[in-house]
């Protein structure tokens, strides 16, 4: 049973360019949760997703992030015309989802350096 | 901010001897849980405590939870060196649907 897949491990983009960051969540798993974490920080809430749905997206940026969980395929952070500021780890979670939160279950991150 | 705070921010022991670390939270929770990071890695899951529990033991961990005082420890105990890594306290709010984590506490053991 494989884990919570993220791709790509790492990625370098040059300001003003796109970074499109993908996560598989575990099986049996319809929600996603994606975090951001700077160097020698904790990690930051971003959204959180189900299937064809974003129910929080209280820690998203305003402009130039976005987040989709489509019904086939993985979940996509995307980032447009990226900027410095924006180096930095991108965690996903999923969990089977209830009433609580419990047991999140972490891919390895997507580690963006922007030039 | 919601955000627990973990203390110390950086720990350093020696093997065999045991690791303390402290979260502390502001608002009420359903349950409170511990992660450990190693250097470069995502985060691993290393035990969940409700709200109405006041100590949990898995292995050579245990946690404690104090509602009262919005607080929680985690002890590792008979530490080794592969418990080196950055441990998270993460706490899910009353009415909330995610995880806060705090800013951890960098554990280092030495041989």
């Amino acid at each position: 049973n494989a884990g919570v897949m993220q791709n790509p491990r790492h990625l370098v983009r040059r300001r003003g360019q796109e970074a499109r960051l993908r996560c598989s969540p575990m099986k049996g798993h319809s929600h996603v949760y994606w975090y951001r974490q700077l160097p020698e920080e904790g990690l930051k809430f971003m959204v959180y997703l189900q299937k064809e749905n974003i129910i929080d997206e209280s820690g998203m940026p305003k402009e130039r992030f976005s987040a989709e969980f489509p019904k086939e395929g993985p979940s996509i952070l995307r980032i447009q015309q990226v900027v410095r500021g924006d180096s930095a780890a991108y965690f996903c979670a999923s969990s089977p989802g209830g009433k609580n939160t419990g047991e999140l279950f972490f891919g390895e991150g997507s580690r963006l350096t922007v030039l | 901010s919601q955000q627990g705070e973990e203390d110390p921010q950086a720990l350093s022991i020696q093997e065999g001897e045991n690791a303390t670390m402290n979260c502390s939270y502001k608002t009420s929770i359903n349950n409170l849980q511990w992660y450990r990071q190693n250097s470069g890695r995502g985060l691993v899951h290393l035990i969940l405590i409700r709200s109405n529990e006041r100590e949990k033991h898995s292995g050579r961990l245990r946690v404690t939870l104090d509602t009262s005082k919005k607080s929680s420890s985690l002890l590792i105990t008979a530490s080794r060196a592969a418990d080196t890594a950055s441990y998270f306290c993460a706490t899910d709010y009353r009415g909330g649907n995610k995880l806060t984590f705090g800013t951890g506490t960098q554990l280092k053991v030495e041989l």
